[in-house]
């Protein structure tokens, strides 16, 4: 499996934007970028994926680098409810190689 | 409907015990997952189902036995487990391709005595 790089841990203040950085250099040209969170106590929940071009959805963006070695997934107002850990996946297109494996993520804490 | 239901939500059990853990989607999905989780680690994949098939089992001891009865539902079978298996067990859905996301259950926690 494609492997992602993030940084352990990343602080916010309230009503800030926030950049979460995720490297992924082996990235597969089928493989496309996929980011979940996982609030205490609670079951992952899906955030946003991309394959080629930045995407926007209601709860975040996601700015893909034109050679695909990295992502950027961004909160544009951080609020105390966004402190989780933030998990950057590379999930295969092809048959059978679309499972989901997660790595350490980034644990975002977000100062009032 | 964009829930993944699983049952119970805790679960006490001895070592001599059998249960079953069990999850509900209602999407349509044709993939579903179970996954592990320790405190503070991240989810680790233990089966994926696609189309009803064992499509992946990631060398999980045989005291967990998984199990597709149709399309909706996935039943996680225990049996003689031990402590250090006591965790967070997590399902989870999707279509089945990479451009789908996942849904996740809240999981069901496991504690063997």
């Amino acid at each position: 499996d494609a492997k992602t790089t993030q940084p352990n841990s990343m602080e916010s203040n309230e009503e800030e934007p926030v950049h979460l950085p995720c490297n992924h250099s082996t990235i597969s040209g089928t493989d496309y970028i996929h980011w979940y969170r996982q609030l205490p106590s609670q079951g992952p929940e899906y955030v946003i994926h991309g394959l080629t071009s930045n995407v926007n959805n209601r709860m975040a963006s996601l700015a893909i680098a034109e050679d695909r070695k990295s992502s950027t997934l961004i909160l544009h107002r951080a609020t105390l409810r966004d402190a989780a850990v933030y998990y950057c996946i590379l999930r295969g297109s092809g048959a059978g190689s679309y499972q989901l494996t997660f790595g350490k993520g980034t644990k975002l804490s977000v100062i009032p | 409907d964009t829930e993944v239901t699983q049952t119970p939500k805790h679960l006490v059990m001895g070592m001599t015990n059998k249960k079953s853990l069990k999850c509900e989607q209602h999407m349509g999905h044709r993939a579903m997952y179970w996954y592990k989780q320790k405190a503070k680690k991240p989810p680790e994949l233990m089966f994926v189902y696609s189309y009803e098939k064992l499509s992946i089992n990631e060398s999980v001891p045989s005291r967990f036995s998984p199990e597709c009865p149709n399309s909706s539902l996935l039943n996680l079978h225990l049996h003689a487990l031990q402590p250090e298996d006591s965790a967070l067990y997590l399902c989870a859905s999707s279509q089945d391709q990479g451009a789908a996301g996942a849904f996740f259950g809240q999981g069901t926690r496991l504690t063997v005595v």
